[in-house]
Formats: structure tokens, sequence, C-alpha cells
């Protein structure tokens, strides 16, 4: 099946920081990916939705000035949390997919401290 | 607006045990419903999917049928083994290739 890519696997970062996380369909070309966050034992939020050369639309709640969401190309969408703080500490998946099928990354541990 | 409605957890069963976990949604149209398990600090894997009304699907032992008349698609397994305690995720996709997930569903299978 196809394959979606994430990295880092895990960051940590100092409160004030940005951290960028990249989201990559490694043998696809993906129209649609999207954002989620999951907290501790809990299910997946859409957070935002990147079209491919068009700008991100994000989901209710969601900042959008602090998730920064770019999807520059086909194969790549970035999401950067600008000046992080300890309530961002999340599990962030992305997913990557065309008007068929979406595949899921494996997700990225951020912690902020 | 379109939903997903899981069993709540934590369950817990002896190896061997029957699993069923209850999965019912609301949606709009013909949406395709999802299973999916997240192992500890892992990103989900699709276990198995159904895109129309009748349709089963089935992988490593695991069964669901997308039952429309009751807007179901319970999980089922015959006999769990210690390797499937995950979290198991229902979900739906509708058009717009975006997804509506359940609350989750924690399974710990004990030897």
């Amino acid at each position: 099946g196809a394959v979606v890519s994430q990295h880092p696997s895990r960051v940590i970062c100092k409160s004030g920081t940005s951290v960028k996380i990249e989201c990559r369909s490694l043998d696809f070309q993906a129209t649609t990916m999207f954002w989620y966050r999951q907290f501790p034992k809990q299910s997946l939020m859409l957070m935002a939705t990147s079209n491919e050369g068009s700008k991100a639309t994000y989901e209710q709640g969601v900042e959008k000035d602090k998730f920064l969401i770019n999807h520059a190309s086909l194969t790549l969408s970035t999401l950067t949390v600008t000046s992080a703080h300890p309530e961002d500490s999340s599990f962030y998946i992305c997913s990557a997919g065309t008007q068929y099928e979406q595949y899921f990354g494996p997700g990225t541990r951020l912690t902020v401290t | 607006g379109d939903s997903v409605t899981q069993m709540e957890g934590p369950v817990t069963l002896s190896e061997e045990a029957f699993l069923t976990i209850n999965c019912t949604y609301t949606a709009t149209g013909y949406p395709s419903l999802f299973w999916y398990v997240q192992y500890p600090g892992e990103g989900l894997q699709l276990l198995l999917k159904a895109t129309k009304a009748d349709d089963k699907g089935s992988n490593k032992g695991f069964e669901a049928t997308y039952r429309k008349e009751t807007t179901s698609f319970h999980l089922e397994k015959g006999s769990v083994q210690v390797s499937d305690s995950a979290v198991y995720f229902c979900a739906l996709k509708n058009t717009g290739n975006q997804f509506y997930f359940g609350t989750g569903t924690s399974l710990t299978v004990i030897p």
C-alpha cells in the first residue's frame, strides 16, 4: 500500500520556540493532506485540511497563526507549531491521499518543556 | 453532521475470548467505514474497511459488516490474542476525503 512518512517521529523543544513537522507521501501524489491532533487516550481531532497550492482550511477553534500549514507540493505538507507552549504537547498525525483513499502517517510526538 | 459513536472502553479480555466493539454512525449519503488500530506510541494502521452496505471487511481474524439498516459497523474477532492489545478506532469517510473518528476503544488481552 501507499506510504506516508512523518519527520521527526519525536521532538522535544523549549517553550517559546517553533517546531516544524513534515508529512510526505513517498510513492504517490497527494492532492489533499489532513493534520490531526491526538491527546492522550483520546481520539483524533482534525486540525486542518490542506490542498496543494492553496491555503489550508482550519477547523473551528484551531489557531491558524499558531499552527502554520504549508502544502507546497503534491508530496509534502508541513505543520509548524509557532511559539510552542507545554499545552501544545501532543501527538500529531497527518494523512495524505487522493480522492479515493487516505493513508495515515506514523505520527509525531511533540513535547514542549 | 457526520459522526461516529463507538463503544467506550477500556475492554479487558482473556486470551481466546470473543471480541465485539460496537460502532454506529450518522452520515448523509453513502460513507465508507473503517476500523483502524493504534499500538502504543504508534500511528494508525488500517485494519479493515467496507465501502458499501452489506460489505464485510476482514483482516487478521477481525471482521465488520456494513449495516445500513442499523447504521452500524461492529468489529468482531472470534479468538483474541495478547498481541491484539491496542486501541481501536471506528471511522467513516464521506465525500471530500475527511475522516470522522470515534473516541477509540482500548483493548487489553491478558494471557
